[in-house]
């Protein structure tokens, strides 16, 4: 079946400093992949997406590449700032079964430390 | 912007007994889902909801759970006899279709002593 695998975390860094969170992913389709973020007292919100191998996804200064050979999909931002400490997800649709049902992966803590 | 609404914010209760985890989806939304995330552990997809049935459902959606749209604003999930193992976070979602980015809600946190 499908998965998603992140990078253990948490993770805590300074501000200003780069981020990579790794992505792969297990699909028997084409999926789609996501990036969601939860800041806390709030639910899921999505970050980014792509739909299709090379799609780059972009918002908020991250950006995460659909990589179909590596079947990966790593979340990075340049500079992090202290606004950008939430919970992390990925998580991919596999078009072939639902649109809409999303497999997620376990989810990365970031801390951003002024 | 519009947001899905989930109440209570905690719930605790004795295993054994019903639950009812409420959910007001944005307004003109037509899809529904309940995913959950047990402490630790992955969020997992339980149900989704179209046209007052269920569209699909996972494993983990047993006789146990049921959904509901009883009044064309408000998405409820029932668990009728709960277990130490239901506990988690619920969360509700909602989207104007099928392929359409999900809107969660903050979730309801369900211990169950």
């Amino acid at each position: 079946g499908d998965s998603v695998t992140q990078m253990e975390g948490p993770v805590t860094l300074s501000e200003e400093a780069f981020l990579t969170i790794n992505c792969t992913y297990t699909a028997t389709g084409y999926p789609s992949l996501f990036w969601y973020v939860q800041y806390p007292g709030e639910g899921l919100q999505l970050l980014l997406k792509a739909t299709k191998a090379d799609d780059k996804g972009s918002n908020k200064g991250f950006e995460a590449t659909y990589r179909k050979e590596t079947t990966s999909f790593h979340l990075e931002k340049g500079s992090v700032q202290v606004s950008d400490s939430a919970v992390y997800f990925c998580a991919l649709s596999d078009d072939e079964t639902s649109g809409s049902r999303l497999t997620f992966g376990e989810g990365t803590q970031l801390t951003v430390n002024p | 912007e519009p947001e899905v609404t989930q109440t209570p914010s905690h719930q605790v209760t004795q295993m054994g007994q019903e639950v009812i985890l409420r959910c007001v989806p944005i307004s003109n939304h037509l899809y529904f889902y309940w995913y959950r995330q047990i402490l630790g552990q992955k969020v997992e997809f339980l149900v989704s909801f179209y046209n007052n049935e269920i569209s699909e459902k996972s494993e983990i959606f047993d006789d146990q759970f049921s959904v509901e749209r009883p009044d064309g604003s408000n998405f409820t999930l029932k668990i009728r006899s709960t277990k130490l193992e239901d506990s988690a976070m619920y969360f509700c979602a909602s989207s104007w279709t099928s392929n359409e980015k999900l809107f969660f809600g903050s979730g309801t946190q369900l211990s169950v002593l």
